[in-house]
């Protein structure tokens, strides 16, 4: 949504395949955010970054990893170790003169088969 | 982390006034009180956030009392496309909102 593009919308996977969701912002956030959000729930943070090459797990980051190496890109990969990775998965960026206001992209529904 | 209460549904008829009330009985000192809408298949959407007394934009108003342990989320005249889900958070500056806790917030069904 706006300057942030996740890309597929919606992506298949076989189960056991590591498969990497993409987050590409051009709003010049310092912050990224990768949530994670099943039906009916609410979102739960999975990893976060606060500068380039620097990042922090959040409350569900088992089966999940990161890296942060451009300050435009925050890639997320599910791992074949997360063991229930069908779910919707949204990138955010945080602005704000305290990272309080998030802006979502679009979001990546996966469906592991 | 402050944890919030927000009742999980809600009608309404397009032209009235909504108010959503979220609880925050913990919340600290340094903590802001945000407010977030979200429409199916899509990311949620900043509204408003305030720290204390009242807050209002070009969509909503925010009102928090004195002892800022509930606020309330006030949307005019709602329509139709207001259906969506409503989340309140509280958060620390200091903490760059990754202790934002997104619970299951408030589906709010406007009705014609």
């Amino acid at each position: 949504d706006g300057g942030i593009t996740q890309s597929p919308k919606y992506l298949f996977r076989k189960e056991g395949q590591n498969v990497t969701l993409s987050c590409e912002q051009n709003l010049n956030h310092d912050a990224m955010y990768w949530y994670r959000q099943d039906p009916g729930q609410g979102l739960r943070l999975i990893y976060y970054s606060q500068i380039v090459n620097d990042f922090q797990k959040g409350d569900i980051a088992e089966g999940y990893s990161v890296s942060r190496e451009k300050k435009e890109s925050f890639p997320l990969t599910v791992t074949s170790a997360q063991k229930n990775p069908t779910a919707f998965y949204l990138c955010a960026t945080g602005t704000g003169v305290f990272y309080n206001e998030q802006f979502f992209g679009p979001g990546t529904r996966l469906t592991v088969l | 982390l402050a944890k919030t209460t927000q009742p999980i549904s809600m009608d309404s008829y397009e032209g009235q006034e909504v108010n959503i009330t979220c609880s925050h009985n913990n919340i600290a000192t340094n903590d802001y009180i945000t407010w977030y809408q979200q429409f199916p298949s899509q990311g949620p959407r900043f509204i408003i956030q305030g720290y204390k007394t009242k807050v209002t934009n070009e969509v909503a108003s925010l009102f928090i009392p004195a002892d800022r342990k509930s606020s309330t989320l006030s949307l005019p005249r709602v329509s139709l496309s207001d259906t969506a889900v409503y989340y309140c958070l509280v958060g620390a500056p200091d903490n760059y909102g990754q202790n934002f806790v997104f619970g299951p917030g408030t589906r709010l069904s406007v009705l014609p």
